[in-house]
């Protein structure tokens, strides 16, 4: 079945520095790309759709200067959260959907911590 | 606008138990309806979808949902539950139509199994 695969899983920064979160496609073109971020005991909220080759487009309240999103290519997007602050410690979920795909793959996730 | 409840943040079982975690949602048409599940500190796997058809749904790890569109609702069920099934899970619909949807959230349901 179709695998995304998004790295590192956990990752500690510190405060005023940035990180990039990849997500990747292993066995699938990924027409499109969702950035989820959940908070604790809370459900999803989606932050951000890319398409690839496109701008990404952003939901209210996601200040796109500091979560900036990439998908270059069909296999592969990232999210650089850029002078993180610890209000930014947070899981973060990639999920891709292929062409005429309409189920959505999960990656693992990527545990935030900013210090 | 369109929404998706859980209504229930958490849920405790014994294990060999039945199960039973419900799933309401307000959208207009006929939705795409998905459960997920995830596992502490990990991603999100789909246990099933409902696009159309039989409205009684197979999924992974012996779950079955219900579509009801009288109720609007889409229950989760299992007949008997594992120690390995105690998880969040997360009931979603789709926003849009054909392939060109977003994932609307539940607050989702944290299961306990009881020894």
């Amino acid at each position: 079945g179709a695998v995304v695969s998004q790295h590192p899983s956990r990752v500690i920064c510190k405060s005023g520095t940035s990180v990039k979160i990849e997500c990747r496609s292993l066995d699938f073109q990924a027409t499109t790309m969702f950035w989820y971020r959940q908070f604790p005991k809370k459900s999803l909220m989606l932050m951000a759709t890319s398409n690839e080759g496109s701008k990404a487009t952003y939901e209210q309240g996601v200040e796109k200067d500091k979560f900036l999103i990439n998908h270059a290519s069909l296999t592969l997007s990232t999210l650089t959260v850029t002078s993180a602050h610890p209000e930014d410690s947070s899981f973060y979920i990639c999920s891709a959907r292929g062409y005429r795909d309409y189920g959505y793959t999960f990656g693992s996730g990527t545990r935030l911590t900013v210090v | 606008a369109q929404s998706v409840t859980q209504p229930d943040i958490h849920i405790t079982v014994s294990e060999g138990a039945s199960l039973e975690l419900r799933c309401n949602y307000s959208y207009g048409a006929t939705p795409y309806l998905f459960w997920y599940v995830q596992s502490p500190g990990q991603g999100l796997q789909l246990l099933l979808k409902y696009f159309s058809g039989d409205t009684l749904v197979q999924g992974i790890k012996g779950f079955e949902a219900e579509f009801k569109r009288s109720q609007s609702s889409f229950n989760l069920r299992k007949p008997s539950v594992h120690w390995s099934d105690a998880a969040e899970y997360f009931c979603a619909v789709g926003d849009g139509v054909d392939s060109n949807y977003q994932l609307i959230w539940g607050a989702g349901t944290k299961l306990i199994i009881k020894p």
